[in-house]
């Protein structure tokens, strides 16, 4: 059975300054691993989808990297703004249904 | 395109009542889902649609049915509602294939008392 972590739970830092969050599961046979953002009481945007077969993916200032055989990602934010404060989720999405399992989630808190 | 809608946002139920929380994406995507969020559980899966006509269960499927009633509709009903399932419930869809993203809806929030 696929677990994901994601550690730390949460995590506060300066405006400007550029971060890492983890995630990492237990079975590498996986499609694809997305990252996905929520805002308090709202629901979750699709950042960044990564394939089995891709090392990393970019978006603006997200880059998402995959490392299937240690069974982790990276979300790398540059230039961290007030705005990007949320909780950033992982899925990695295993098995012939293709199904999503989750991290629980890092709370991201970039302060002024 | 208004992507995956949900209705309502916000129920409340007394134990034992009944109800559907409907779903719909105008995406045209084949796979349709239906997760629940609890604090510090994460996202966890209750039914899936692989393709109109199918469902199939996920890891919490208890106290719940489904119905994909077209390809655009797919919806969640509690028969015999418990406080247990006070929860955020969210649906999503995604394009059939292995590997394409999955969209999510805005969620409902469900308390039941």
């Amino acid at each position: 059975k696929q677990e994901v972590t994601q550690i730390p739970a949460a995590l506060s830092v300066p405006e400007g300054e550029n971060l890492v969050l983890n995630c990492s599961f237990t079975d590498s046979a996986i499609y694809n691993l997305q990252w996905f953002r929520q805002d308090p009481g709202k629901g979750l945007t699709s950042l960044l989808l990564i394939q089995s077969s891709q090392r990393e993916q970019t978006s603006g200032r997200l880059n998402a990297s995959l490392d299937k055989s240690s069974g982790r990602s990276t979300l790398y934010i540059a230039a961290s703004q007030p705005g990007d404060s949320a909780t950033y989720l992982c899925a990695a999405r295993t098995g012939t249904a293709s199904k999503l399992t989750f991290g629980t989630g890092t709370r991201l808190q970039v302060t002024l | 395109n208004a992507g995956v809608t949900q209705t309502p946002k916000f129920q409340v139920l007394k134990t034992g009542q009944s109800m559907t929380l409907q779903c719909a994406q105008d995406m045209n995507h084949n796979s349709m889902y239906w997760y629940r969020q609890d604090p510090g559980m994460g996202l966890r899966l209750i039914y899936y649609s692989a393709s109109e006509g199918t469902t199939d269960k996920g890891e919490v499927p208890n106290g719940y049915n489904v119905s994909r009633l077209n390809k655009r509709e797919f919806s969640l009903r509690l028969e015999s509602a418990a406080p247990s399932q006070t929860s955020v419930y969210f649906c999503a869809s995604r394009q059939g294939g292995s590997y394409n993203e999955q969209f999510f809806g805005p969620g409902t929030r469900l308390t039941v008392l």
